[in-house]
């Protein structure tokens, strides 16, 4: 099975501060790949998919990139509410596996 | 509004069995996929498996960690997917998720990805 791998496992920024969080999955998913987020205490909710398409009504700070292997979800200017924990995930086959995650702090 | 409620989470002990449903409404249950996710306490989530549409003869997929224990299944007459949980283990022990697959065609294939999520229900496993 594929595996993703985050990272890092957490980072701590300020508010205005550009946001790189990476997602690597160890063989090529072309751009199968979605992000969600997780305030905590919260439900997930999608922020991209395939790779770089915003879900609606998400903020036009966040962005992502990357296919193949190489991904990343940039926030341009981080937000005292964009404090959450935010997983990738492949969905190009089965199992759909998560990454373990990035929690951003203030 | 699109909604998806989960229910039927509670106490269980090892070995027994559970069924969780997801009851949907605000869009039309029978042209989608759901999945269902899980997330024990203070980890990360967990796909656990989803259901096709009827039109893609209502197939499944699992994660290798479920697959012969947990089962999906759906009844588009009352919009309700359901997960059967048996042999119950202490790792189970979770939040469990169902969501919404949003479904595009890439090439001769269909791509599934979650884009409406329940709020989910506890299950603990525990004698």
């Amino acid at each position: 099975d594929i595996q993703m791998t985050q990272s890092p496992s957490s980072l701590s920024a300020s508010v205005g501060d550009r946001v790189t969080v990476s997602c690597r999955a160890s063989q090529g998913i072309t751009t199968f790949l979605a992000w969600y987020q997780q305030k905590p205490g919260k439900v997930p909710r999608l922020l991209i998919y395939a790779a770089s398409t915003l879900q609606p009504g998400v903020p036009s700070r966040f962005s992502g990139s990357g296919s193949g292997t190489e991904f990343t979800l940039t926030i341009s200017s981080l937000q005292p509410e964009d404090v959450a924990t935010y997983y990738c995930q492949k969905y190009d086959s089965a199992p759909r596996t998560f990454g373990q995650g990035t929690k951003v702090e203030i | 509004e699109v909604q998806l409620v989960e229910s039927g989470g509670g106490l269980a002990q090892p070995g027994r069995s559970l069924r969780l449903s997801c009851t949907t409404s605000g869009f039309t249950f029978d042209v989608y996929a759901v999945s269902w996710v899980r997330q024990a306490p203070g980890k990360g989530l967990e796909w656990l498996g989803f259901i096709r549409s009827k039109a893609y003869s209502a197939t499944t997929e699992y994660a290798a960690s479920v697959r012969g224990r947990f089962t999906i299944s759906r009844d588009d007459s009352k919009s309700i997917a359901y997960l059967q949980m048996n042999s119950l283990k202490t790792e189970d022990t979770a939040v469990y998720y169902c969501t919404r697959d949003q479904r595009y065609s890439y090439g001769h294939y269909y791509y599934y990805y979650m884009d409406v999520w329940g709020k989910g229900t506890t299950v603990t496993v525990s004698s």
